[in-house]
């Protein structure tokens, strides 16, 4: 089955720790995403990639850094200078720019500091 | 600056019932506005697109409007049924080529 996957599902973080969420895809897409989804808020753009071994800055990009070594894959590292890192974390992917072509969900990671 | 909103954030109705979320955006000048299912605790789904050009789109039971001089859109829903009970988002592509997201309508069918 094509789809994108995330992992884990469940992470739990301590203050002061770095961790890394996985997102691979194998749709073959171009253009990869990571979004923050928190309570009573849309979805803000944490970085995006639209070709390998380069990405961008989203709106919120402080306290976080990606690679993207592999067309398939995205990880996400939320670094200790993220002072509010709880939150669901959405990957995405789309065959071109997400505004102009459809975009393709995983099932999110919540991530909670403990 | 692109605002999206979307009213009410929860909506609850007997199944059965054909119901409109409604979605608003601040400025005019979109290339596209589409429309996603969220599940709890899961990803996004995309349900329509609807270009600036277009003023509407079906998908089965789904049918999304756009007008975009008044900057709303509607999102229909015929013959609810409990499967569709979910949140319902809808996000606008800027003239920058930007996602801009509405908080969502948490949506409920009751049997």
């Amino acid at each position: 089955d094509g789809g994108i996957t995330q992992s884990p599902k469940y992470l739990f973080r301590k203050e002061g720790q770095n961790v890394t969420l996985s997102c691979e895809q194998n749709l073959n897409h171009d253009a990869m995403y990571w979004y923050r989804q928190d309570p009573g808020q849309g979805l803000r753009l944490i970085y995006y990639s639209q070709i390998v071994n380069d990405f961008q800055k989203g709106d919120i990009a402080e306290g976080y850094s990606v690679s993207r070594e592999k067309k398939e894959s995205f990880p996400l590292t939320v670094t200790s200078a993220q002072k509010n890192p709880t939150a669901f974390y959405l990957c995405a992917s789309s065959r071109g720019l997400a505004a102009v072509n459809e975009q393709f969900f995983g099932p999110g990671t919540r991530l909670t500091v403990l | 600056k692109q605002e999206v909103t979307q009213i009410p954030a929860a909506l609850s109705v007997p199944e059965g019932e054909n119901l409109v979320l409604n979605c608003s955006f601040t400025d005019s000048a979109i290339y596209n506005l589409q429309w996603f299912r969220q599940d709890p605790g899961k990803g996004l789904t995309s349900l329509l697109l609807i270009q600036s050009s277009q003023r509407e789109q079906t998908s089965g039971r789904l049918n999304a409007s756009l007008d975009k001089s008044s900057g709303r859109s509607t999102l229909y829903i015929a013959a609810s049924q409990p499967g569709d009970s979910a949140t319902y988002l809808c996000a606008v592509a800027d003239s920058n080529y930007q996602l801009i997201w509405g908080a969502g309508t948490k949506l409920i069918i009751k049997p």
